[in-house]
């Protein structure tokens, strides 16, 4: 089955604390994006990649990193520098910049 | 600012009656997509329109584009339980350096 996914489906971190959150897909597509959804809001860009060793910040990266290593995989880390990252991460993957969207099934991420 | 803004915010209609839902956007565009999401899960691709397209449809659906007003629709005809979901559209801008972006979405109700 090709597809894009994440882990963990749940993620509980302590304050000062990083955590990664993981995406995969192996639907050998170029670009990969990171977003971040508030309750009852829409998807603001984090991080974006359009090829392998390169990605780009969005509007709200501060506090957030990224690598790409490879095609299959773009994870996310969450500092302590992000003062509220409580949220549902999503994480993308389209052929490239202008075509259509896969989302994986999201992370919830909660800071104790 | 948001690129694409929804509106209404929120629509509850009667099952088997027409939703409609639009979507403005401010700068020029490659083209405009409409994606919908599920409580608590990742967004599902519905239809992508080109800048050069004036209407499609897919099964129920049907997206409208008017790119002298900026502007795009989504309807659907017919509605069911199941269409119960977040609808948002994203706005691909036409200049390469410029990132996708998303409305904040309408959240649609059916009522039984």
């Amino acid at each position: 089955d090709g597809g894009i996914t994440q882990s963990p489906k749940y993620l509980f971190r302590k304050e000062g604390q990083n955590v990664t959150l993981s995406c995969e897909q192996n639907l050998n597509h170029d670009a990969m994006y990171w977003y971040r959804q508030d309750p009852g809001q829409g998807l603001r860009l984090i991080y974006y990649s359009q090829i392998v060793n390169d990605f780009q910040k969005g509007d709200i990266a501060e506090g957030y990193s990224v690598s790409r290593e490879k095609k299959e995989s773009f994870p996310l880390t969450v500092t302590s520098a992000q003062k509220n990252p409580t949220a549902f991460y999503l994480c993308a993957s389209s052929i490239e910049r202008t075509d259509t969207q896969y989302f994986g099934p999201g992370t919830r991420l909660t800071v104790l | 600012s948001q690129q694409g803004e929804e509106d209404p915010q929120a629509l509850s209609i009667q099952e088997g009656e027409n939703a409609t839902m639009n979507c403005s956007y401010k700068t020029s565009i490659n083209n405009l997509q409409w994606y919908r999401q599920n409580s608590g899960r990742g967004l599902v691709h519905l239809i992508l329109i080109r800048s050069n397209e004036r209407e499609k449809h897919s099964g129920r659906l049907r997206v409208t584009l008017d790119t002298s007003k900026k502007s795009s629709s989504l309807l659907i005809t017919a509605s069911r339980a199941a269409d119960t979901a977040s609808y948002f559209c994203a706005t691909v801008p036409y200049s390469s350096a410029s990132k996708i972006i998303f409305g904040s979405g309408t959240r649609l109700s059916i009522r039984p």
